[in-house]
């Protein structure tokens, strides 16, 4: 089975940087993939890393290191617009790209 | 351009009723994939199908079932439905590119009572 470890809530302030980690446990591994989320909204998707090292999309940011089964996904200049659930998601085989989340991160930006 | 349609938006049953969901993906999408998500909780994977024909199953119910007709729309069919249905039901479609064009429709309320 597949299981991904990520934090459950974390709060950063307007205009700053934050970073959130993900860990996975899993029978096979082909990528991982971020979704942001809204409250009843769609997942909509961030960003991808198959491989191991960084993927830059504007102000987000994710990292992948395949040996240490471990990612991250990094937001800079954070906006209000940001306060939303993060998800880290593994696909497990070429071809077959469903997903398996982890359980989400709240993020909360204050001013 | 054009998303993943998903109807009805919102949805209420009975308890032991039936439900069905639709969804339209993308024009050229060949893949479709169904999932659920509880309150508080991740989207679950239920089933996909690629080319019209089941390609994987997740957690679904017995109770549930799908298919993708030859348009490639979608049906999620859900009978003796329980509290614990309730949920948001999201649909996605891809085009066999990978995670880069794997889109979400706007999902599905679906409220058991």
């Amino acid at each position: 089975g597949q299981s991904l470890e990520q934090p459950s809530e974390v709060t950063a302030v307007e205009g700053a940087i934050v970073q959130i980690n993900c860990t996975y446990q899993t029978s096979g591994f082909y990528g991982l993939s971020w979704y942001q989320q809204h409250d009843g909204g769609a997942p909509t998707f961030l960003s991808y890393n198959a491989l191991d090292g960084l993927e830059e999309t504007g102000r987000f940011s994710s990292f992948l290191s395949r040996s240490d089964s471990y990612g991250y996904l990094l937001l800079q200049e954070l906006q209000m617009k940001d306060s939303a659930s993060y998800f880290c998601a593994v696909t497990v085989g070429a071809g077959s790209y469903q997903l398996t989340f982890g359980k989400g991160t709240k993020l909360s930006v204050i001013p | 351009a054009a998303g993943v349609i998903q109807s009805p938006r919102h949805l209420i049953k009975e308890k032991r009723e039936t439900a069905t969901l639709k969804c339209y993906p993308i024009p050229r999408h060949d893949t479709v994939y169904w999932y659920q998500q509880g309150p508080g909780q991740d989207p679950q994977f239920l089933i996909s199908f690629y080319e019209k024909m089941q390609s994987d199953k997740g957690s679904i119910p017995d109770r549930f079932s799908a298919q993708q007709f030859s348009d490639y729309h979608s049906e999620l069919n859900m009978s003796s439905l329980e509290l614990g249905d309730s949920a948001l039901y999201f649909c996605a479609s891809s085009s066999g590119t990978g995670p880069y064009g794997y889109t979400f429709g706007s999902g599905t309320r679906l409220t058991v009572v």
